[in-house]
């Protein structure tokens, strides 16, 4: 079945505490970005990544961190969180040609807590 | 980056009715333009794609103006099973190629 997996899908973690949440698709494709979700701003992107060992800045990317070493997997890496960073977040991939997105494919959520 | 704005919402409409969308961006270098649905607190799914010359998927109907930076959908006889979110998304190429969603408008359809 196609489909991306996101873990965990709860956590509530302390200030400061470095956490991993973790992406991973089956479909194969190049175009894999993270979003965050709150109430009133919406989705809004993080990172993206066109392929394997490219990755992008987009509208929010402050205190987080992203790698791309295989092209299933892409990583949100919070260094040390703060709570601000409590939300509900969404990785998300898609195939990628000829400067295109295609459907983007969305995990289903993980929500962070920060306390 | 620039934005994309949609209808701020909520529409309450009831059954049968039928309900407009609509979502400018400002950016001119936009390219690619969707229109996903959220359920409460689901992950967005693809509704449609919209391209240049319209297209229409059983009782959705979308439509893009790039003169206005206008994209719409149209949504006739309205079910119960449409209450959702619906979100406006641009892709735009002239600041690498990062997805702008919009803050979604809110349809609740009624019996």
């Amino acid at each position: 079945e196609a489909q991306v997996t996101q873990n965990p899908r709860y956590l509530i973690t302390v200030t400061g505490k470095k956490l991993t949440v973790t992406c991973s698709q089956n479909m194969n494709h190049e175009y894999m970005s993270w979003y965050r979700q709150d109430p009133g701003l919406g989705l809004r992107q993080i990172y993206y990544s066109m392929n394997v060992e490219v990755t992008d800045k987009g509208d929010v990317p402050e205190g987080y961190k992203v790698s791309r070493k295989e092209k299933r997997n892409f990583p949100l890496i919070l260094e040390s969180p703060s709570p601000n960073q409590t939300s509900l977040y969404f990785c998300a991939s898609s195939l990628w040609a000829a400067g295109n997105s295609y459907e983007q494919y969305f995990g289903p959520g993980t929500r962070l807590t920060v306390t | 980056r620039k934005e994309v704005e949609q209808d701020p919402g909520p529409f309450n409409v009831p059954e049968g009715a039928t309900v407009a969308f609509n979502c400018t961006y400002s950016n001119s270098a936009s390219q690619s333009f969707f229109w996903y649905r959220q359920d409460c607190r689901k992950e967005p799914k693809l509704l449609m794609s919209v391209y240049s010359s319209g297209n229409e998927d059983g009782r959705f109907t979308a439509q893009l103006n790039r003169a206005s930076q206008y994209i719409s959908l149209l949504i006739r006889d309205s079910k119960l099973s449409d209450s959702a979110t619906y979100l406006c998304v641009v892709l735009a190429s002239n600041s690498g190629y990062a997805l702008n969603f919009g803050k979604g408008t809110s349809l609740l359809v009624t019996p």
